[in-house]
C-alpha cells in the first residue's frame, strides 16, 4: 500500500489562504468519503483537523475546510496564524480494510 | 477526558521481541475500534496495525505482517503491540489512536496518546 502523495511543504502570511493536496488512487481516496487530516508537531500527539472528507470535530476552527474530487483531497486553512504551523497528513482507509496515510507537508507561515 | 498513555519502549537489538501498551481511560473502550501508528526518525506516519471492538478482526501493513500482533484486554481496557523480529527499520514513536467511528474498522482517529519510542539496534 503506498502512501499518498502529498506537497512537501506549503507557505503563506499570516491572514492569506493556503490548499494542501492529497492524491491517492480509486482504493483508498477516491473510492471512499473517509478521508481525515492531522496536524503533527513531532513527539506531540497528532490531532484530528478534518474527518470523512469535509466534516470538523468539536473544538476545531472553522478557517479548516477538506473537499474531494476524484483521487485528490485538500484540506484549505484560510486567515492563517502562526498556530497553524505543522506537519499536516491526509489519510485515508482502503480497499483492503487497512489505512494509509500521506506523505506529510510541513506548513511554515511567513 | 478521553486518555490513552503509551507504555513499554525501549532498546532491544535487531531480531528481538518487544510489547508495549496503551493504556485508556473516559470513554467505553470495548464499543471502539483501536490502532497503532509509528514515526521513524525524519520520516512520516505510518499506519501499522488495527483491531476491531471485540479483537475479532485485526489488520496489519505489509511492512509488519506476520512480525507484529495486536490485541486487546477489554476488561483492563488497554490495548497491545507484541513485535517479533524487529529490525533497525521499526525504530520509531509507536502511537495507539482510538477509531473516531466505527466498531470493525478504522475510518479515523480522534484521540490519540503521546507515544512510546522503540529502538531496535545492537
Amino acid at each position: 500500500q503506498s502512501a499518498l502523495t502529498q506537497p512537501v511543504s506549503v507557505s503563506g502570511s499570516p491572514g492569506q489562504s493556503i490548499t494542501i493536496s492529497c492524491t491517492g488512487t480509486a482504493k483508498d481516496v477516491g473510492g471512499y468519503n473517509y478521508v481525515s487530516w492531522y496536524r503533527h508537531h513531532p513527539g506531540k500527539a497528532p490531532k484530528l483537523m478534518i474527518y470523512d472528507v469535509s466534516n470538523r470535530p468539536s473544538g476545531v476552527s472553522n478557517r479548516f475546510s477538506g473537499s474531494k474530487s476524484g483521487n485528490t483531497a485538500s484540506l484549505t486553512i484560510s486567515g492563517l496564524q502562526a498556530e497553524d504551523e505543522g506537519d499536516y497528513y491526509c489519510s485515508s482507509y482502503t480497499s483492503f480494510s487497512t489505512y494509509v496515510f500521506g506523505t506529510g507537508t510541513k506548513v511554515t507561515v511567513l | 477526558e478521553v486518555q490513552l498513555e503509551e507504555s513499554g519502549g525501549g532498546l532491544v537489538q535487531p531480531g528481538g521481541s518487544l510489547r508495549v501498551s496503551c493504556e485508556t481511560s473516559g470513554f467505553s473502550f470495548n464499543d471502539y475500534a483501536m490502532s497503532w501508528v509509528r514515526q521513524a526518525p525524519g520520516k512520516g506516519l505510518e499506519w501499522v496495525s488495527a483491531i476491531s471492538f471485540s479483537g475479532g478482526y485485526t489488520y496489519y501493513a505489509d511492512s509488519v505482517k506476520g512480525r507484529f500482533t495486536i490485541s486487546r484486554d477489554n476488561s483492563k481496557n488497554t490495548l497491545y503491540l507484541q513485535m517479533n523480529s524487529l529490525r533497525a527499520e521499526d525504530t520509531a514513536i509507536y502511537y495507539c489512536a482510538k477509531a473516531g467511528r466505527g466498531t470493525t474498522s478504522v475510518f479515523y482517529m480522534d484521540v490519540w496518546g503521546e507515544g512510546t519510542t522503540v529502538t531496535v539496534s545492537s
